[in-house]
């Protein structure tokens, strides 16, 4: 199975800065990563597919870059409901495994 | 529009079974994987397995096999995941959610399921 370590598990931020979450896998899965925002009690909603390519209808603040084993997730300029939880997922080979996820607060 | 509802919360004794339904609407339902993924109170997301709807083939993470079953009825755009022999670490919450792209599972979950809250108690 391919191991996922996402960092940080939590940091702190303000409105209107820019952070970024870090995403390494165990194995070369080329660009086939996925970044999902999950809010309390809701249901996860895809933000980034294929490592860079934004979701439709998510804001052109969200941004995600890397290939092979190391990716990012860029905010910039966070918005109050940016401050939710984060996880990446690997989609190159079945378990799709998950991040361990990020929580940004305020 | 295109959705995913599905079934109702579910308390359950140790050793019984539960079956969650995911009915699937504003699609081809038999073009799409439906993966199913669970989260533990306070926990991450875990990804448990996919069904094809079309040819009813399925995969599941290894930890499940002999407990889980994923099937689908075409007929009513309905797929299911029973889980057997529950354990209280099995309470979660369980989530449908279609593959993004038709019949390639490297694009991400683009359509969930608004989740089924499972509670295994004695």
């Amino acid at each position: 199975d391919i191991e996922m370590t996402q960092s940080p598990s939590s940091l702190s931020a303000s409105v209107g800065d820019e952070v970024t979450i870090t995403c390494r896998t165990s194995q070369n899965i080329r660009d086939f990563l996925n970044w999902y925002q999950q809010k309390p009690g809701k249901a996860p909603e895809l933000l980034i597919y294929s490592a860079s390519s934004l979701q439709s209808g998510v804001p052109s603040r969200f941004r995600g870059s890397g290939s092979g084993t190391h990716f990012t997730l860029t905010i910039n300029s966070l918005e109050p409901e940016d401050f939710v939880t984060y996880y990446c997922q690997q989609s190159y080979s079945s378990p799709r495994t998950f991040g361990q996820g990020t929580k940004v607060e305020i | 529009q295109v959705q995913l509802v599905q079934s109702g919360a579910e308390v359950k004794k140790p050793g019984a079974s539960v079956k969650v339904s995911c009915k699937a609407s504003g699609y081809r339902f038999s073009g799409y994987y439906i993966n199913w993924v669970r989260q533990a109170p306070g926990q991450g997301l875990e990804w448990m397995g996919w069904i094809n709807p079309n040819s009813g083939d399925t995969n599941f993470v290894q930890k499940f096999k002999g407990r889980v079953t994923m099937a689908r009825d075409t007929s009513i755009n309905t797929a299911y995941m029973e889980l057997s022999r529950l354990r209280s670490d099995d309470t979660a919450v369980y989530y449908c959610a279609r593959d993004k792209v038709s019949g390639s599972p490297f694009y991400g979950m683009d359509v969930w399921g608004q989740g089924t809250t499972v509670t295994v108690s004695s």
